[in-house]
């Protein structure tokens, strides 16, 4: 099964600062996802992206995220000022087009965010 | 909205015991059904799924089937293995031009030898 490569696995960061997370997909995956779970609590969704395009985002995504691929390939999550309540773990997670009609999601190994 | 509900953890097993893991679903329209596993460090893996009403997911002995009428997707297993330790959370997907997958709270499950 391809796997979702994603990068850094681990950042540390001051509050404030800007924070890229990078998914690496395969090229014939339709829909990308990022969700964050904060330590011991739930999965959240906060985005979905197609096309190049976000097809629907969350209340938690607001005007501090943005999501873009920028060259065809990385699928990037930005925040932009971070707060100490953006610490959790982000996972990016793809649909691919034999079980587009299942819903069925795979997972990257999450990228954990911590913001002093 | 669409929610998912499934019992708090953790739950606490002997090896070889039966586990369940009870998880209910509010929704619109008619969504597929999924078990995730997350294992210590990890991210989440699919464990099972069911796309529409009777179907029984099945894998690694786990099972769950889709029930219309109660609204639930229980995950059991017949006889538990350390190895199972692990966060299972139910989820459901909706298709709304993209499926958005709606999680429960997660279980914490740990087996002792």
């Amino acid at each position: 099964e391809p796997e979702v490569t994603q990068t850094p696995s681990h950042q540390v960061t001051q509050m404030g600062q800007e924070v890229i997370l990078r998914c690496v997909p395969i090229s014939n995956h339709l829909y990308f996802y990022w969700y964050r779970q904060i330590l011991g609590q739930k999965v959240e969704f906060l985005v979905s992206f197609y096309n190049n395009e976000i097809s629907e985002k969350s209340e938690i995504f607001d005007d501090q995220f943005s999501v873009e691929r920028p060259d065809g390939s990385n699928f990037t999550l930005k925040i932009r000022s971070t707060k100490l309540e953006d610490s959790a773990m982000y996972f990016c997670a793809r649909q691919q087009r034999d079980t587009i009609g299942t819903g069925e999601l795979f997972f990257g190994e999450g990228s954990r965010l911590t913001v002093l | 909205g669409d929610s998912v509900t499934q019992m708090e953890g953790p739950v606490t097993l002997s090896e070889e015991a039966f586990l369940t893991i009870n998880c209910t679903y509010t929704a619109t329209g008619y969504p597929s059904l999924f078990w995730y596993v997350q294992y210590p460090g990890e991210g989440l893996q699919l464990l099972l799924k069911a796309t529409k009403a009777d179907d029984k997911g099945s894998n690694k002995g786990f099972e769950a089937t889709y029930r219309k009428e109660t609204t639930s997707f229980h995950l059991e297993k017949g006889s538990v293995q350390v190895s199972d330790s692990a966060v299972y959370f139910c989820a459901l997907a909706t298709n709304t031009g993209g499926f958005k997958t709606i999680f429960g709270a997660g279980t914490r499950l740990f087996v002792k030898a």
